[in-house]
């Protein structure tokens, strides 16, 4: 069983760039959420998506935007960048069982805006 | 969404239980309780989760109050390992049928296991 995979790891833009980051849900998972985890917090809810549709947001401005694939795969891009965006974003993929709906997070990408 | 109250951090000495408390006195009736923790600079990890009846898996165990506005995780022999910070979570639903739902995030509880 393949885990969650996030691509790329580490990456440094500068300030009103735009960034997409990509994640590889696990096998047999059809639900992807993104989390944007700053220095010393929890990680804070973007959006989630199932089904290539969004279903459900966090409080984030528009500029947070995804996509996601009909292999489950997702994006998300920022446009705009701002240095508060600098964060850990974390990928995790869930799917559908009798209980739990249980979700499986990814490595994270470490994003630096300067 | 339900709140959840967590101790910032918690010592336990290796090969000893560790038991992380957490208040969930809002919680509501479908609401399930979910552990993660988030070792070092890794993605959180899934460790157990529970509605009202205690759980146990290969990682941990749940105890969860008759009440549900309290619950604890137990991880019976510590390892250096297990050093993480440790989450307490109350899912949310989004739509009923679609399989999905938010986690809310605190700050956790940051658990030293010390040799």
């Amino acid at each position: 069983e393949t885990g969650v995979t996030q691509s790329p790891t580490h990456l440094i833009k500068t300030r009103g760039q735009q960034v997409t980051l990509r994640c590889s849900s696990q096998s047999g998972h059809n639900t992807v959420s993104w989390y944007q985890q700053a220095l010393g917090q929890g990680p804070q809810f973007i959006f989630q998506y199932y089904r290539e549709e969004e279903n459900g947001r966090g409080n984030f401005p528009p500029r947070f935007s995804g996509l996601q694939f009909p292999n489950y795969s997702s994006e998300l891009n920022v446009n705009a960048l701002e240095l508060d965006d600098s964060a850990l974003y974390l990928c995790a993929s869930s799917g559908t069982s009798g209980r739990g709906y249980e979700q499986y997070f990814g490595p994270g990408t470490r994003l630096t805006v300067t | 969404d339900a709140k959840t109250t967590q101790p910032p951090s918690m010592d336990c000495a290796e090969g000893r239980a560790a038991n992380l408390p957490c208040n969930h006195s809002t919680i509501s009736g479908n609401e399930y309780v979910y552990w993660y923790r988030q070792i070092h600079s890794q993605g959180p990890q899934y460790i157990i989760h529970g509605l009202k009846n205690n759980e146990t898996n290969e990682m941990a165990s749940l105890i969860i109050t008759e009440d549900r506005k309290s619950s604890t995780l137990i991880l019976p022999h510590a390892t250096l390992r297990d050093t993480a910070v440790y989450y307490c979570i109350v899912r949310v639903f989004y739509h009923s049928g679609a399989g999905s739902y938010q986690l809310t995030f605190g700050k956790g509880t940051k658990l030293s296991v010390i040799p």
